[in-house]
């Protein structure tokens, strides 16, 4: 079935540091793909997604392009700041009917000052 | 303001007590969820509901129960089967099923003493 791999956290970093976060997926088809943040105590939010291969979703300084070739969508950033940490998971969409959002584990992310 | 209201935010059950947590959305959405939060495990998907009167079991639907008998709520029950009811529970929805971008509530923790 299809499935969400992520990079396993946490992730520490200082603030300004490039972040990347990675994701692959396996998909039949040709899926969308979202990327998710939670802050403490929160519920998700949906941060950037890309529907197409070759897409780039981009959202607060934050980027995802959708490759098909190599199945993935990792995120990046080119300068973190403290108010970015959170749990960030990947997720694909199917598109077909009767199926529900698919989610990886979740990556936790810590920026120090 | 439209958005998705979980209650109660915290919550404490004594073994062998049922509990229901409440999930009420006003973004006239048609899809909702119920998803389950474990540390290291992601987001495990329990029940979701396309349409009102009907809903289908996720990954992990034993020891839960829901209804929809209202397109603005999706309660959710933690029976007394469920053996490891401790975590914390997150409702969504969405447009449709198929379109991927949920929206989130905040979350209810359960905690079983």
């Amino acid at each position: 079935g299809d499935s969400v791999t992520q990079m396993e956290g946490p992730v520490t970093l200082s603030e300004e540091a490039f972040l990347t976060i990675n994701c692959t997926y396996t998909a039949t088809g040709y899926p969308s793909l979202f990327w998710y943040v939670q802050y403490p105590g929160e519920g998700l939010q949906l941060l950037l997604k890309a529907t197409k291969a070759d897409d780039k979703g981009s959202n607060k300084g934050f980027e995802a392009t959708y490759r098909k070739e190599t199945t993935s969508f990792h995120l990046e950033k080119g300068s973190v700041q403290v108010s970015d940490s959170a749990v960030y998971f990947c997720a694909l969409s199917d598109n077909q009917a009767g199926t529900a959002l698919i989610f990886g584990k979740g990556t936790t992310l810590s920026v120090s000052s | 303001d439209g958005g998705i209201t979980q209650s109660p935010k915290y919550l404490f059950r004594k073994e062998g007590q049922n509990v229901t947590l409440s999930c009420e959305q006003n973004l006239n959405h048609d899809a909702m969820y119920w998803y389950r939060q474990d540390p290291g495990q992601g987001l495990r998907l329990i029940y979701y509901s396309q349409i009102v009167n009907d809903f289908q079991k996720g990954d992990i639907a034993e020891g839960y129960s829901v209804s929809r008998e209202k397109k603005e709520s999706f309660p959710l029950t933690v029976t007394s089967a469920q053996k490891n009811p401790t975590a914390f529970y997150l409702c969504a929805s969405s447009i449709g099923l198929v379109t991927g971008e949920l929206f989130f509530g905040e979350g209810s923790r359960l905690t079983v003493l």
